[in-house]
């Protein structure tokens, strides 16, 4: 049973960039979520996708953005990037988005994202 | 707001110790809390999980409670060994967000 796989492993790019990752869900999970951990910090929600539309959103700014495609798989863009969005992106999956399903998040390995 | 708090953000013990990691949480209409364990530079491992109506959870050497009146999650690990060095996390969701601690680093000195 595959769990949620993450690529790339590590990325680097410079100010004013964009950025793309990606995420693959658990197998028969329908819901991602992303999160941003900067060193030294707990994960920051940043969104959850559900049935391929955005359903919650944490305090992130419209730069972040992303997209559920219909087998599940997710992206995360970000534009314009700042030195500050250095940190480790991870994406988890679970079973029904807010308030159809118990949100048991299971992790995948994560993206080191560098701005330089 | 739901605002998650751990303290102590880091620990130190002799091996063979019982650890006790607190999770403190200011909204109690949550739907579960999950308790995670993280190496460095890696992602994040499922340790326990606890829904609303439950109390604790157990596996092996590990033993979370909830007690949402207070507002308040206890990790219990017991007989600590140097390979449970990391950074624990817990995690609530609810209506509205997912929100996770800051973490507690757990060193456990050989």
């Amino acid at each position: 049973d595959a769990g949620v796989t993450q690529s790339p492993t590590h990325l680097i790019k410079t100010r004013g960039q964009q950025v793309t990752l990606r995420c693959s869900p658990k197998s028969g999970h329908d819901t991602v979520s992303w999160y941003q951990q900067a060193l030294g910090q707990g994960p920051q929600f940043i969104f959850q996708y559900y049935e391929e539309e955005e359903r919650q959103r944490g305090n992130f700014p419209d730069r972040f953005s992303g997209h559920q495609f219909p087998n599940y798989s997710s992206e995360l863009n970000v534009n314009a990037l700042l030195l500050g969005d250095s940190a480790l992106y991870l994406c988890a999956s679970s079973l029904g988005g807010f308030g159809t399903g118990d949100n048991e998040q299971f992790f995948g390995p994560g993206t080191r994202l560098t701005v330089l | 707001k739901q605002e998650v708090t751990q303290i102590p953000a880091a620990l130190s013990v002799p091996e063979g110790e019982n650890l006790v990691l607190n999770c403190s949480f200011t909204d109690s209409a949550i739907y579960n809390l999950q308790w995670f364990r993280q190496d460095p530079g890696k992602g994040l491992t499922s340790l326990l999980l606890i829904q609303s109506s439950q109390r604790e959870q157990t596996s092996g050497r590990l033993n979370a409670s909830l007690d949402k009146s207070s507002g308040r999650s206890t990790l219990y690990i017991a007989a600590s060994q140097p390979g449970d060095s990391a950074t624990y996390l817990c995690f609530l969701s609810n209506d509205y967000k997912l929100s996770f601690g800051a973490g507690t680093t757990v060193t456990v000195r050989a």
